[in-house]
């Protein structure tokens, strides 16, 4: 079975604090995804990932960053969180191809104080 | 820019009956494929269904069907015999052809199932 894994399932921050949010999946999937949902909003793609070291922007990313070194992990990172990036993120990877599903992650939901 | 709208925010069905999801899409690229989830409120995003841009027949997986309608834009997700354990928020993606291509969603169907 294909197994993506977030590092924390709730996490609380402060106001200003570097946040690491790290993602794993264990069926070498090229593509990677970070998501935040939030109530009304449905999912919405901050950042995706289509090989190691190459990124792209997704429909909001200001005020994060992402970084993959390793073909299994995504890291998502807010330089300096904000209370406005409270939500719950959802981290997803694929193959490449377009007709093939994406799997999810547990969610983490951070909360920021 | 893909686009996904889904402009149910949420739905009733009585258990046993069927009830369909409306899903509208636009994209310019003529190679797409077409995804919906459901999500629980244990918040695991689950796949149900897929539909690819060239796939001449309407998918289905068991009680799952897709009424893919390509010139409207539309792929709207029939679930037949509703039952309780469907009441969930169901999504909508969408995933153009290309390398760097992304899933994008829709803001989702909250579906409730009554007795």
């Amino acid at each position: 079975d294909v197994k993506v894994t977030q590092s924390s399932r709730y996490l609380v921050k402060r106001t200003g604090e570097k946040v690491f949010l790290e993602c794993v999946q264990d069926m070498d999937h090229e593509n990677m995804f970070w998501y935040r949902q939030d109530p009304g909003l449905g999912l919405r793609l901050i950042y995706f990932s289509y090989d190691v070291k190459m990124k792209e922007k997704g429909d909001i990313p200001e005020g994060y960053s992402v970084s993959r070194e390793k073909k299994e992990r995504f890291s998502l990172i807010l330089e300096s969180a904000s209370t406005n990036q409270t939500s719950m993120y959802l981290c997803a990877s694929s193959l490449r191809i377009e007709y093939t599903e994406a799997f999810f992650g547990q969610g983490t939901r951070l909360t920021v104080v | 820019a893909q686009k996904i709208t889904q402009t149910q925010p949420g739905m009733f069905v009585q258990e046993k009956e069927a009830v369909t999801l409306d899903c509208t899409y636009d994209t310019s690229d003529p190679s797409y494929g077409l995804f919906w989830y459901k999500q629980p409120s244990s918040g695991e995003m689950i796949f149900l269904i897929y539909q690819g841009s060239y796939d001449q027949q309407n998918a289905t997986e068991g009680r799952y069907s897709l009424n893919f309608q390509k010139a409207r834009k539309s792929a709207n997700l029939v679930i037949s015999a509703s039952q309780l354990g469907d009441s969930a928020m169901y999504f909508c993606a969408m995933r153009e052809a290309g390398t760097a291509s992304k899933l994008t969603f829709g803001t989702g169907t909250r579906l409730q199932v009554t007795l």
